[in-house]
């Protein structure tokens, strides 16, 4: 069975752009929750979706949004990107009441 | 949500035992006690969930107190591959509350 799969893999962009990382679930998950890593802030959780809807949220200004398609393939966008979004996003799908498969992970700088 | 605390880091010799414990005074009668290792610019992966007494799988075992305050981790005979960074979660799976808070993690560092 494949695992999670982001794309791109890394991608940069300039401050005030925006931009949207795709993330494809393991076949079968519904599950999809998104999260920011950076140096100085850690693992922290942006969104969960389940079922193409928003099921949690985390601590995000609202340039950071989400959906889900009926596939239960996820996007994530940024929009008006600052200096501080540079990190590595991590998408990562799970089935039901099951722990979480984390994919490789978006690289993503902002200059 | 139940809050973490781990110890930043350790240090460890190819073939030792590593035991990594993790503090969750908070935890929730329906939560369940997760680790997971992440290796530099990689998602992390699960290594071993529990939710009391001890629970052992080909990677590691998982101690868990009769209070379930407290876990530990822990990993036989590492080596030199086991060096990364280990993440202790609580959270209950299913329904609205699946979201995973991730604390600072224990970066283990093995030398040979």
């Amino acid at each position: 069975k494949a695992g999670v799969t982001q794309t791109p893999r890394y991608l940069i962009k300039t401050r005030g752009q925006q931009v949207t990382l795709s993330c494809s679930p393991i076949s079968g998950h519904r599950s999809v929750s998104w999260y920011q890593q950076t140096p100085g802030q850690g693992l922290q959780f942006l969104f969960e979706y389940f079922s193409e809807t928003q099921r949690n949220k985390g601590n995000f200004p609202g340039r950071f949004s989400g959906r889900q398609f009926s596939n239960s393939r996820s996007e994530m966008n940024v929009s008006t990107l600052e200096l501080g979004d540079s990190a590595l996003y991590l998408c990562a799908s799970r089935a039901d009441r099951d722990e979480q498969f984390f994919g490789p992970g978006t690289r993503l700088t902002v200059l | 949500l139940a809050k973490t605390t781990q110890p930043i880091s350790m240090d460890s010799y190819e073939g030792q035992e590593v035991n990594i414990t993790c503090s969750h005074n908070n935890i929730a009668t329906n939560d369940y006690i997760t680790w997971y290792q992440q290796f530099p610019s990689q998602g992390p992966r699960f290594i071993i969930q529990g939710y009391k007494t001890k629970v052992t799988n080909e990677v590691a075992s998982l101690f868990i107190p009769a209070d379930r305050k407290s876990s530990t981790l822990s990993l036989p005979r590492v080596s030199l591959s086991d060096t990364a960074v280990y993440y202790c979660l609580v959270g209950s799976y299913g329904g609205a509350t699946n979201k995973l808070i991730f604390g600072t993690g224990t970066l283990l560092a093995v030398q040979p």
